[in-house]
Parts: C-alpha cells; structure tokens; sequence
C-alpha cells in the first residue's frame, strides 16, 4: 500500500529535550512538508522541501529543523527552542508535476505533549 | 489578517439541509484552492478541488471567484456522516499550501 507514514503516534517529553518525528513516504512523491495543528486552529507551515538535500521554512520555522537525505524521508526535530511544542503534528506530500502540483496527501499525524 | 480566512462556526444544522461555507483569501500568489475534510483527531483529507467554473460531486459543490478572492462550498441534503472540520486551502505553484482555521459542521438527526 502506498501512503505516508508518521511514528509515533503519541509522543511525550520532557521540557528542554530535543525529539525528533518520523515521515516516510513510498509515493516517490518529490515534495514533503511539515505542518502544526493546534487545537480549533487550521494548520500551519513548519518546513517543507522540493528536493532532496534542500528545504526552506515555512511560516513558523523557528524551534525546528529538517534534513532531507533521501527521497522517502523527512524527518523534523523539535528543539528545546520552541518555545510551545505541544501541537499535532502532520507531514505531507505532493508530486511535483508538469501542470504544478499534485494533490497533497498527509500522514496520520503525531500528537506531541511536552511534560 | 490572515491569509486565508473562513467562518469558524460552528455550524449546527438538521439531516437533509443545505449548508454553505465561504472563505476569502488574500495572496494573489494563490492559485490553486482545495476544501479538505477533517475529522476529529484525524489528518485532513481532501474533498474537492476548486475551479473558477466550479465543480460539482455529488452533494458537494465548490466554486472560486478569483476577482473577489473568494471560495465556496455547497453541502445539499446534509448527512450525520458530514459532520467534520472543512478547511479551505490556497496553494502556490510552488507547492506551498496556506490553511484556513476550518469550519466546523454538525449535522443532527
């Protein structure tokens, strides 16, 4: 089955700890993004990347990074420097097409809860 | 102001209306719109697509009018089972989609 992937599910930290959020997409879709959700709000661009070794921040890049080694894989670290990372949140992917792109498909999500 | 807006709600309506959401936009760099649907605790999911001659599928229609900034969406004999989040999006050619907040529908028997 084709899809994006997001692990775990539910994740809890300490404050002050760095953690780190899987997405793996078998799309071979060439674009992947990070979004936040917080509670009664629409979501929020973190990161996002066309292409893999390059990426550029969205709207609220501050706290985070990426890296996009490979193709399939997109992973986010929230820092100690988010200030407020309690939030759901939800990779996406597109293909890049000739016309522009495709439609966006995202993950399941992982609802992150800093203690 | 935010660059994609919509009425919040809630919307709280009988099974069998209609219903209909708005939402304006204001990035000209837009151009492509979408309505996902999104489920409590769950991830959204897209719903239709929006053009200027507007679409239709099934229950649902959308449209866009690119002079006001404006999109649309048309729920017809509502269905307990449309009861969700519906969030409008813009998206640049470059890929990077910018979300409303959501509308949030309640379709009760």
């Amino acid at each position: 089955d084709g899809g994006i992937t997001q692990s775990p599910k539910y994740l809890f930290r300490k404050e002050g700890q760095n953690v780190t959020l899987s997405c793996e997409q078998n799309l071979n879709h060439d674009a992947m993004y990070w979004y936040r959700q917080d509670p009664g709000q629409g979501l929020r661009l973190i990161y996002y990347s066309q292409i893999v070794n390059d990426f550029q921040k969205g709207d609220i890049a501050e706290g985070y990074s990426v890296s996009r080694e490979k193709k399939e894989s997109f992973p986010l670290t929230v820092t100690s420097a988010q200030k407020n990372p309690t939030a759901f949140y939800l990779c996406a992917s597109t293909a890049l097409l000739a016309g522009g792109p495709g439609e966006q498909f995202f993950g399941p999500g992982t609802r992150l809860t800093v203690l | 102001r935010k660059e994609v807006e919509q009425d919040p709600g809630p919307f709280n309506v009988p099974e069998g209306a209609t219903v209909a959401f708005n939402c304006t936009y204001s990035n000209s760099a837009s151009q492509s719109f979408f309505w996902y649907r999104q489920d409590c605790r769950k991830e959204p999911k897209l719903l239709m697509s929006v053009y200027s001659s507007g679409n239709e599928d099934g229950r649902f229609t959308a449209q866009l009018n690119r002079a006001s900034q404006y999109i649309s969406l048309l729920i017809r004999d509502s269905k307990l089972s449309d009861s969700a989040t519906y969030l409008c999006v813009g998206r640049t050619n470059a890929g990077k989609s910018t979300f409303g907040d959501g509308t949030t529908l309640t379709v009760k028997p």
